[in-house]
């Protein structure tokens, strides 16, 4: 109950294309739905986060979207750039007193030029 | 602000060999987190810590310690150490359990365990 699954594992995607990476939970008590991109060799970074109560949310070219009754987020990044590959991570934040984040598994994006 | 600092960046150990992986910030934030990650798997919480002596157990703590005897500081301690916490690990901050609160993350302290 307490995981994040997230898929795929890996993806490829041409310049100017849509990546998509999806991920799932089961626990009805996260309240908060963060992602976090990685570079290689560096910490994960917040990249963009959406509220349960919020079905999308939009930062430049990067899009949530949020189904509450399907359990289900994703993140979709419009006008693939090469300089967006890297690692993603889904995560979500348990609604407690401690701030603990729960990761979902990473997709290694691959932006080809 | 240098944000969130952690050393090594790499390092080496024998098995049964001990040592210590430091992570400090200063940013004034009391919540602070350790993570592994091993790929395909994410990054799993070994413990947490919600202020100056106050520590808890996340999902993977068994075979580490820690202590948090200062705001600044949350060292992470492996003890016998074994192949499998071989992994990348990660010190992350945050000022406070409010959702919206950001966690910063280290740059990461790579472990083999030969």
């Amino acid at each position: 109950q307490q995981q994040v699954k997230q898929s795929p594992q890996s993806l490829i995607v041409q310049k100017g294309g849509i990546s998509i990476i999806n991920c799932a939970y089961e626990n009805t008590a996260f309240d908060y739905f963060p992602w976090y991109q990685q570079f290689p060799g560096k910490g994960p970074a917040l990249l963009i986060a959406i509220r349960p109560d919020v079905s999308e949310k939009k930062e430049g070219r990067f899009t949530i979207s949020f189904n509450k009754s399907a359990k289900q987020f994703s993140l979709h990044i419009m006008d693939s750039q090469p300089g967006d590959s890297a690692t993603y991570f889904c995560a979500a934040k348990i609604s407690s007193n401690t701030g603990k984040l729960i990761f979902g598994q990473g997709t290694t994006l691959q932006v080809k030029p | 602000n240098a944000g969130v600092t952690q050393t090594p960046k790499f390092r080496i150990l024998k098995i049964g060999q001990s040592m210590t992986l430091q992570c400090a910030q200063d940013m004034n934030h009391n919540y602070m987190y350790w993570y592994r990650q091993d790929p395909g798997m994410g990054l799993k919480l070994i413990y947490y810590s919600v202020g100056a002596g106050i520590t808890d157990k996340g999902e993977v703590p068994n075979g580490y310690n820690v202590s948090r005897s200062t705001t600044e500081d949350f060292p992470l301690r492996l003890e016998l150490a074994a192949p499998s916490q071989t992994s990348v690990y990660f010190c992350a901050s945050s000022y406070s359990r409010d959702r919206t609160s950001e966690q910063y993350f280290g740059p990461g302290t790579r472990l083999t365990v030969t």
